[in-house]
């Protein structure tokens, strides 16, 4: 059964720090979300991409955080200079039509030090 | 905006009860309902899900109906099993600037004890 699939399960960085949360959506997908998940809290809407550009961003999704699709299969998330709370659970998502459920991936655990 | 509002966790309950965990939405338009489910340290998994007033979802004994009169979407089992203790999310889905996102509530977490 195809799936998201997320790199890395867990990564650990120093605050200031640039990291790249890495996917690789459904292959026949094409809409692709990230979400977050800070421990214990609600799942939190940062993105959606469709047709090679932003189509949504939230409050959250400020000029430290940028998506890109740089080979027609990754997914990647930016975050340019993390800060403590940016840990959490990032969560890749991918529907086929935008009207459709989303799949999810097994998520990438940042700890921000 | 939209919103979705689930009861507070955790809920606990003894194997083979019945299983209600409420979840109501506010949204413009006619959203899809979704419930997902996070098993420990793991992902979001769909559950179930309805796409217009009156439908029901099932999967694995877990029922929802999509009430449009009282905004609702609850999520119900028969009879609970331990391996069912996880996190329950209740999302929609509306249309917005051409583009459905997925919108989602707090969680609630489901204990079951033998």
């Amino acid at each position: 059964e195809p799936e998201v699939t997320q790199t890395p399960s867990h990564q650990v960085t120093q605050m200031g720090q640039e990291v790249i949360l890495r996917c690789v959506p459904i292959s026949n997908h094409l809409y692709f979300y990230w979400y977050r998940q800070i421990l214990g809290q609600k799942v939190e809407f940062l993105v959606s991409f469709y047709n090679n550009e932003i189509s949504e961003k939230s409050e959250i999704f400020d000029d430290q955080f940028s998506v890109e699709r740089p080979d027609g299969s990754n997914f990647t998330l930016k975050i340019r200079s993390t800060k403590l709370e940016d840990s959490a659970m990032y969560f890749c998502a991918s529907s086929r039509q935008g009207d459709t459920e989303a799949f999810f991936g097994q998520g990438t655990r940042l700890t921000v030090v | 905006g939209d919103s979705v509002t689930q009861m507070e966790g955790p809920v606990t309950l003894s194997e083979e009860a019945f299983l209600t965990i409420n979840c109501t939405y506010t949204a413009t338009g006619y959203p899809s309902l979704f419930w997902y489910v996070q098993y420990p340290g793991e992902g979001l998994q769909l559950l179930l899900k309805a796409t217009k007033a009156d439908d029901k979802g099932s999967n694995k004994g877990f029922e929802a109906t999509y009430r449009k009169e009282t905004t609702s979407f609850h999520l119900e089992k028969g009879s609970v099993q331990v391996s069912d203790s996880a996190v329950y999310f209740c999302a929609l889905s509306t249309p917005s600037g051409g583009s459905y996102i997925p919108t989602f509530g707090r969680g609630t977490s489901l204990i079951v004890h033998p």
